[in-house]
């Protein structure tokens, strides 16, 4: 079965400045799906960014990079210039490749942004 | 386009109760995935309809039962109710064979005292 782990229960960021929240998985599978979603107060699941496995290039969307290493199972989410709406519960989350298949998340990191 | 929808927002059940929760998806969406989110932790998933099927299932017991119906609304029901049933139920819906687009919506906060 897959898993997913987030290490950090918690991480705070001042005001447009950098910050990356980690992410590591296990599967035998080679081809699936990588995710980052962001759950604000108001309790939306919000897809942040999406990667595919089997592509090597790193995803990107705006002020959110990902670095994927596949060899590692690691899936970190660098958010550049951080602002006060970023301030979320981020999950990662991991899908098979196949149709109908369920997303495994990590059990998230709060992300606190100082102002 | 209202995005995926579900009620109610809120509800409070008693141990043993049955509760029924209710969930629309994006319009062009007919895979509805349910999933439960206790307090601080991630979703886990309870179970998938596609054509009025359940396709998947996670590892919930069979008080957990699920409905869809042709329109590709769907329905969770959750007998017997438990303490531990307290959660955030959430729905996602995504175009079957569109591996990646899955849409969440808001969620239905149930307790269960």
């Amino acid at each position: 079965a897959q898993t997913v782990t987030q290490s950090q229960p918690e991480m705070s960021v001042q005001e447009a400045e950098t910050v990356t929240l980690s992410c590591t998985y296990d599967t035998s599978e080679s081809d699936y799906y990588l995710f980052w979603y962001k759950q604000p107060p108001s309790r939306q699941m919000i897809l942040v960014i999406r990667q595919e496995a089997y592509k090597q290039q790193n995803a990107t969307e705006n002020r959110f990079s990902v670095n994927f290493q596949k060899a590692a199972k690691s899936f970190s989410l660098k958010i550049s210039d951080s602002q006060l709406g970023d301030a979320a519960m981020y999950f990662c989350a991991y899908r098979r490749w196949e149709y109908g298949n369920k997303l495994v998340f990590g059990a998230g990191t709060i992300l606190r942004v100082k102002s | 386009d209202a995005g995926v929808t579900q009620s109610p927002t809120h509800l409070i059940k008693t141990r043993g109760q049955q509760v029924t929760l209710r969930c629309s998806p994006k319009s062009g969406h007919d895979t509805v995935s349910w999933y439960q989110q206790a307090l601080g932790q991630g979703p886990q998933f309870i179970f998938q309809y596609y054509e009025e099927e359940e396709r998947q299932r996670g590892n919930f017991p069979d008080r957990f039962s699920g409905h869809q119906f042709p329109n590709y609304s769907s329905e969770l029901n959750v007998n017997a109710l438990l303490l531990g049933d307290s959660a955030l139920y959430l729905c996602a819906s995504s175009p079957n064979r569109v591996y990646y687009e899955q849409y969440f919506g808001p969620g239905t906060r149930l307790t269960v005292t």
